[in-house]
C-alpha cells in the first residue's frame, strides 16, 4: 500500500495567499526530499530533510521535517503564478516512496 | 553539463506488444531509478539500479524488467503490455548508490498502448 500520503491532492490559491502541503508516512522516515513537478514537465529537486525537527528555506518556501521523523510540510508564502505545479513529496525508507502529490493552481 | 536523456519520447503499442524504454543517466552518476506515472497520479517507483546491479523493486510483476549497462545507461522493458501500463516512464539518476542523494529526472517517455 501506499507508504507515504500527501494533502491536499489540489489547491487552488488567489495570487498572493500562502499554501501548505503535507507529506505523512506511517513509519519513521530516513529523509524526505521535495520535488516540483510543473505542467507537462518532469519532477525537479527542490530539498533535501535529514534531521529531525530541520527546518530550510528557499525564499518563498520553508520544508519542515518533523520531530518524529515521520511527517513534512511545504509552505510557500505569498504564492505567485510561477509557482504553479504539483509538488511532491519523496520519503526514503528502503527506496524512495513518492506521495501522490499536491497540484497548485495560483489564480492571477 | 548534459542531463538525463531517455528515449523514445513517445511510444504507441498495442495490447500484447512489448516495449523498450532507454535512460542515460548524466555523466558520473552511477545509479538509476525507473518510476511509472500514469495520468493524475504520482510516481511508483518500478526498479533502481547501481552499478550494474538491481538494488531495488517497486510493487510491479515481473513482466516489468530492467537493466543496466556498464556505461550505466539502462533500459525498462515491459512485456505483454496491457491497457493500464499507458503512462508516462520516467528515468532518474543519482550520484552514488546512497538513495539519499539527489534524482534528476529525464523527460520521460510517454508509453500509450492501444
Amino acid at each position: 500500500g501506499q507508504q507515504v500520503m500527501q494533502i491536499p491532492q489540489y489547491q487552488h490559491v488567489q495570487e498572493g495567499e500562502d499554501f501548505t502541503t503535507y507529506c505523512n508516512s506511517s513509519t519513521t522516515l530516513s529523509n524526505i526530499q521535495w520535488y516540483k513537478q510543473r505542467p507537462g514537465g518532469h519532477p525537479v529537486f527542490l530539498i533535501q530533510l535529514v534531521k529531525s525537527g530541520e527546518v530550510k528555506k528557499q525564499k518563498r518556501l520553508t520544508f519542515q521535517f518533523g520531530e518524529a521523523k515521520k511527517n513534512s510540510s511545504l509552505h510557500i508564502t505569498a504564492t505567485q503564478t510561477t509557482d504553479v505545479g504539483t509538488y511532491f513529496c519523496a520519503g526514503r525508507l528502503n527506496q524512495f516512496y513518492f506521495g501522490t502529490g499536491t497540484s497548485l493552481t495560483v489564480i492571477p | 553539463e548534459a542531463g538525463v536523456t531517455q528515449s523514445p519520447t513517445h511510444l504507441i503499442k498495442t495490447r500484447g506488444q512489448q516495449a523498450t524504454l532507454r535512460c542515460s543517466p548524466i555523466s558520473g552518476h552511477t545509479s538509476v531509478y525507473w518510476y511509472q506515472q500514469a495520468l493524475g497520479l504520482g510516481l511508483q517507483f518500478l526498479l533502481w539500479y547501481d552499478e550494474g546491479e538491481e538494488r531495488n523493486r517497486g510493487n510491479f510483476p515481473p513482466r516489468f524488467s530492467g537493466r543496466q549497462f556498464p556505461n550505466y545507461s539502462s533500459e525498462l522493458n515491459v512485456n505483454a503490455l496491457e491497457l493500464e501500463d499507458s503512462a508516462l516512464y520516467l528515468c532518474a539518476s543519482s550520484r552514488k548508490g546512497s538513495s539519499g542523494e539527489t534524482q534528476y529526472f529525464g523527460p520521460g517517455t510517454r508509453l500509450l498502448v492501444l
